[in-house]
């Protein structure tokens, strides 16, 4: 069976330090993996997207970036965190090909709570 | 940009009370999509509707999908203890795009 690990749970970092959060998927292969960013009130935002080894396409703008070095890794970084990069952030992963999303959905992570102080 | 509002906000009730949560949007989708989000965790896929009027049911929850396709309804029978979480509807459109709505908090007391 799939599974999908998040890593860490929790985590506090100062303004201005560097981020970095790591997603795997194990039992499948070739996965569309996602990042996405949940608010309180304002639902899921995605942020980035990947169909494949270094390939990123990202939604919106912002202090954050990307990167897929391995089949079923999924990392997201900074060089400097913001206040505003506060938020609850979860990986995600979805069966690759065309229309699979709109019927199997999204396989989520248990997500990490980013604290920038 | 295509938006998706959930209603209502928050909701609390007794356990063994029914309850009907909705989706609503001005957009037709291809399908919708009901998760269900417990505290500290990620969000658990519990339906995918994908033909107007279609009619699921999974356990003692019934999901409907509108007609027209642009809106979608939940209904908890006998809500338990269990159910309490953050309901989260997904619309996606045919263009493969999804759009989250901000959910309903539900908390169903013993």
């Amino acid at each position: 069976s799939q599974t999908i690990h998040q890593w860490p749970a929790t985590l506090v970092q100062p303004v201005g330090s560097p981020l970095s959060l790591e997603c795997t998927v194990e039992g499948t292969s070739n996965p569309n993996l996602y990042w996405y960013r949940q608010a309180a009130g304002r639902g899921l935002q995605l942020l980035f997207y990947s169909v494949g080894i270094g390939q990123i396409s990202s939604e919106v703008p912002q202090n954050l970036s990307a990167s897929r070095p391995q089949d079923r890794q999924f990392i997201l970084s900074s060089k400097k965190l913001l206040l505003s990069d506060s938020g609850f952030y979860l990986c995600a992963w979805s069966v690759s090909g065309d229309f699979t999303l709109a019927y199997y959905g999204y396989t989520f992570g248990s997500g990490t709570r980013l604290t920038v102080v | 940009t295509q938006l998706l509002e959930q209603s209502p906000q928050f909701l609390s009730i007794q356990e063994g009370e029914n309850l009907t949560v909705y989706c609503n949007s001005s957009s037709v989708f291809s399908s919708l999509q009901w998760y269900r989000q417990e505290p500290g965790e990620g969000p658990v896929l519990l339906v995918t509707v994908v033909t107007g009027g279609e009619v699921k049911k999974l356990k003692r929850l019934t999901f409907q999908f509108g007609d027209a396709r642009k809106d979608s309804s939940l209904h908890i029978t006998a809500a338990q203890p269990g159910d309490t979480g953050l309901y989260l509807c997904a619309g996606v459109n045919y263009g493969q795009n999804f759009v989250f709505g901000p959910g309903t908090r539900l908390s169903v007391l013993p």
